[in-house]
């Protein structure tokens, strides 16, 4: 079973800094996700991965398949980035549904 | 076009009920997947279909169940209700399932008393 350990788990930041969470996952994987849950419990995909890097408007996300580690990164955070940002993995194969990390609770002060 | 609909919203049981919960996905998506999100286990994996049939299940006890329709609604089911089932129920919809990007529902919020 594939352990997926996110960090940080907590992060406060000032509006417009730059942001980066982590992911690193035990088992090789066919697909990464990066989610995002704002209060209330409604949750949006924002990125499937499988190599390399990709980019949407101010959030990139890059994974490295060798290292088993994947990022999220926010450029020029602003508050209504305040959210918690989920990593999830399905293993090679597809065999078995995602496995999700803890999350990563961030908060952006103005 | 709309998204995936959970219903109910919310729903108060009672220990030793049953309850069933409801999940439309989005039009042209086959594949309909559920998860349970608590505060002390986080989101976990519950199960997932396509095309009517059950292609991976979690580890959950048999007390959780879940069926998909031709038209690829997708119904879960919790038997004789526990304490530790109140959570946030998930289900999320994919055009295929593996490796395709997910759209979740709101979720319905469980109580059980």
């Amino acid at each position: 079973k594939n352990e997926v350990e996110q960090s940080p788990q907590n992060l406060t930041a000032q509006e417009g800094e730059f942001i980066t969470i982590n992911c690193s996952y035990s088992v090789g994987i066919s697909a990464l996700h990066w989610l995002q849950q704002h209060p209330g419990g409604g949750i949006v995909s924002l990125f499937m991965l499988s190599s390399g890097k990709k980019k949407h408007g101010r959030l990139i996300a890059t994974i490295n398949i060798q290292e088993k580690h994947s990022s999220l990164h926010i450029t020029a955070s602003h508050p209504r980035d305040s959210a918690v940002y989920i990593c999830a993995v399905r293993e090679g194969g597809g065999a078995d549904g995602l496995t999700f990390g803890k999350g990563t609770h961030l908060i952006i002060q103005p | 076009k709309a998204g995936v609909t959970q219903t109910p919203r919310y729903l108060i049981k009672t220990r030793g009920q049953q309850v069933t919960l409801s999940c439309s996905p989005i039009s042209g998506h086959r594949s309909v997947s559920w998860y349970q999100q608590t505060p002390g286990q986080g989101l976990q994996f519950l199960f997932e279909y396509f095309s009517e049939t059950q292609r991976n299940k979690g580890n959950f006890p048999g007390r959780f169940s879940g069926r998909q329709f031709s038209n690829s609604r997708s119904e879960m089911n919790v038997s004789t209700l526990e304490l530790g089932d109140s959570a946030l129920y998930l289900c999320a919809s994919s055009l295929q399932g593996t490796d395709y990007g997910y759209t979740f529902g709101s979720g319905t919020r469980l109580t059980v008393v």
